[in-house]
């Protein structure tokens, strides 16, 4: 396993269409994260599953954003409507105990 | 409201020498803290961690010092090298395994 794998690296839209990323975790994982990280800030948390459940969703999550863990092995995110603002790098991430291990993240640029 | 802070934006050491990473937070349900190591284009690469129960985490040049009355944690490395040179995020959980809180990283320079 090379750790978490995240598909595509990069992707350019036009604003309002609809865009998906999909993120592989580490196998043995039952924990997978969604980050969202724009210039000069931190990660900021947007959901997360363990296994096929997804247990939280962060306030930032608007009702264009979707979050899928089918049968508790990849995820998919999806934004409906894309706007300007939703231009940002979209890291996936995964854990067994404490450690969160990141993918290389989608870079979403929205035009 | 940052629940995580990192307030100098960057650092600038010389190679051999050691560098001093901050971090403070604000949130006294935090019982758990990472270092991540960012280069560009690329996703955060876990460094070290500590528990709230300890005060002290060593990983070879890395070490995480955690003071819970200040709320405050440092990272360590020594001796610096180039290859350091990246953004450092702090993060806290206030459970083990789950979501994380970040800062908003440190740029660390090593000059040669």
């Amino acid at each position: 396993d090379t750790g978490v794998s995240q598909d595509p690296r990069h992707k350019i839209t036009k604003r309002g269409q609809n865009v998906t990323f999909r993120c592989d975790p580490i196998s043995e994982h039952n924990r997978l994260y969604w980050y969202r990280q724009t210039l000069g800030q931190g990660p900021e948390f947007l959901t997360y599953f363990q296994n096929e459940a997804q247990l939280e969703k962060s306030r930032l999550l608007s009702d264009r954003f979707s979050a899928e863990r089918p049968k508790g092995s990849f995820s998919t995110l999806e934004i409906q409507r894309t706007e300007q603002g939703d231009s940002a790098m979209y890291l996936c991430a995964s854990s067994h105990d404490a450690e969160a291990f990141f993918g290389q993240g989608t870079r979403l640029t929205v035009v | 409201d940052q629940q995580v802070k990192q307030n100098s934006p960057s650092l600038s050491v010389q190679e051999g020498r050691i560098s001093i990473l901050n971090c403070d937070y604000t949130n006294s349900m935090f019982d758990y803290f990472l270092w991540y190591k960012k280069y560009p284009a690329e996703g955060p690469t876990f460094l070290i961690s500590i528990s709230s129960i300890k005060d002290k985490n060593e990983d070879g040049r890395f070490t995480v010092f955690l003071n819970k009355s200040a709320k405050h944690l440092s990272l360590h490395i020594v001796p610096s090298q180039p290859g350091d040179s990246a953004v450092y995020f702090c993060a806290a959980s206030a459970l083990a395994n789950s979501k994380l809180t970040f800062g908003k990283g440190i740029t660390l320079s090593v000059r040669p």
